[in-house]
């Protein structure tokens, strides 16, 4: 069972340099986010679809763009890193569509991803 | 003030110990609650849902104290694999919708 498959698992970028961060899901939902998690911070939200052709901004996007290419598929990509944006970052999806009903998050492994 | 607050700990834990902790939230209007359990290095996994009325889980009981604001979580008879970081998840109302909302997560180690 596939769920949630995020990659890369691991990057290393230098400051300035792009990348974007794929995920996708095999459970039809229609609700999918990205995350960052830094130590004692808990989640934070960047950006989320609550479905597909829709994306909006969470609690810190600065730095942060996304695609929902598909009802599957939710990428997301920094343009110009900086050491700020390292961190792990998660990929999960829910179902029913949005946030009232979300409770059940599922996640992707996470991706860590370093900015020298 | 941190929308959800929690101890992040360590709460070392006996094995065979109970153990419990709280969790804040300033938003008076959010609705619903969660507890996911998170493992070193792992994705979060949703460990229950926190019901008005409490409820329970085999070892686990979540509380929700609605007048002051938190919700509890209570583990009897810790285990060993019961060690991870424990996060709440509060469902905060706002003006571009309802967004859950994390905390920063209490670790809890139980040793032999």
């Amino acid at each position: 069972n596939a769920g949630v498959t995020q990659t890369p698992k691991f990057q290393v970028l230098k400051t300035g340099q792009s990348m974007t961060l794929q995920c996708a899901q095999d459970m039809n939902h229609n609700s999918m986010y990205w995350y960052r998690q830094d130590p004692g911070m808990g989640l934070r939200l960047i950006y989320y679809s609550a479905s597909e052709g829709t994306t909006d901004k969470g609690e810190v996007p600065n730095g942060y763009n996304v695609s929902r290419l598909n009802k599957r598929e939710f990428s997301l990509r920094l343009e110009s890193a900086a050491p700020s944006q390292t961190s792990v970052y998660f990929c999960a999806s829910s179902d029913p569509q949005g946030f009232i009903l979300a409770g059940e998050l599922f996640f992707g492994e996470g991706s860590r991803l370093t900015v020298l | 003030r941190k929308e959800v607050e929690q101890d992040p700990g360590p709460f070392n834990v006996p094995e065979g110990a109970t153990v419990a902790f709280n969790c804040t939230y300033s938003n008076s209007a959010s609705q619903s609650f969660f507890w996911y359990r998170q493992d070193c290095r792992k994705e979060p996994k949703l460990l229950m849902s926190v019901y008005s009325s409490g409820n329970e889980d085999g070892r686990f009981t979540a509380q929700l104290n609605r007048a002051s604001q938190y919700i509890s979580l209570l583990i009897r008879d810790s285990k060993l694999s019961d060690s991870a970081t424990y996060l709440c998840v509060v469902n905060i109302p706002g003006a571009a919708g309802n967004k859950l909302t994390f905390g920063g997560g209490t670790r809890v180690l139980v040793k032999p």
